[in-house]
């Protein structure tokens, strides 16, 4: 069966810091990939999605980018974290034919 | 416009009610509709996938009008565990871009 691990759940960073939020797969090949930020009681954002390794698409000019090292991995990062960075961290995998599927998310709180 | 609109919430109803959510997609080629459920602090999953045909799953039921580029979910008999917030999704760009509504908020109160 599919899994998908996202880590970590909670995460406190002060401003300016980097970050790297990690998302890995099991259990399928060749996955559409996703990021997306949930800001507190609103929709899920859309940042970034791979139909590929090493394929970005970005939906949002923003303060953080995506890379794509290998089939089932998807990272998200930022060199230098704004306060307007804080929110829910959900990563998605999708295969056809079946719905997308998200990691347990990473709460991020900038400070 | 937004890509995916849904109905403004919160929608508070009683036990029993029978709810109806809305949702319009600006894109004609989208390819693939679905509604989520998340719960407070939780990651969303899916309630059900939105056929052309329309479908039922239970006490749900999901329509799909391509022309008008609409989607709906009616929830009868709503039970309290029913309570949670509703997204509208779209798949497009030959099945890349997943878009998500912003949610619509249900209440069920005793």
């Amino acid at each position: 069966s599919q899994t998908i691990h996202q880590w970590p759940a909670t995460l406190v960073q002060p401003v300016g810091s980097p970050l790297s939020l990690e998302c890995t797969v099991e259990g399928t090949s060749n996955p559409n990939l996703y990021w997306y930020r949930q800001a507190a009681g609103r929709g899920l954002q859309l940042l970034f999605y791979s139909v590929g390794i090493g394929q970005i698409s970005s939906e949002v000019p923003q303060n953080l980018s995506a890379s794509r090292p290998q089939d089932r991995q998807f990272i998200l990062s930022s060199k230098k974290l704004l306060l307007s960075d804080s929110g829910f961290y959900l990563c998605a995998w999708k295969a056809q034919p079946v719905e997308a599927f998200f990691g347990q998310g990473t709460r991020l709180t900038v400070v | 416009r937004k890509e995916v609109e849904q109905d403004p919430g919160p929608f508070n109803v009683p036990e029993g009610a029978t709810v109806a959510f809305n949702c319009t997609y600006s894109n004609s080629a989208s390819q693939s509709f679905f509604w989520y459920r998340q719960d407070c602090r939780k990651e969303p999953k899916l309630l059900m996938s939105v056929y052309s045909s329309g479908n039922e799953d239970g006490r749900f039921t999901a329509q799909l009008n391509r022309a008008s580029q609409y989607i709906s979910l009616l929830i009868r008999d709503s039970k309290l565990s029913d309570s949670a917030t509703y997204l509208c999704v779209v798949l497009y760009n030959q099945g890349g871009k997943l878009i998500f509504g912003q949610g619509t908020e249900l209440s069920v109160k005793p």
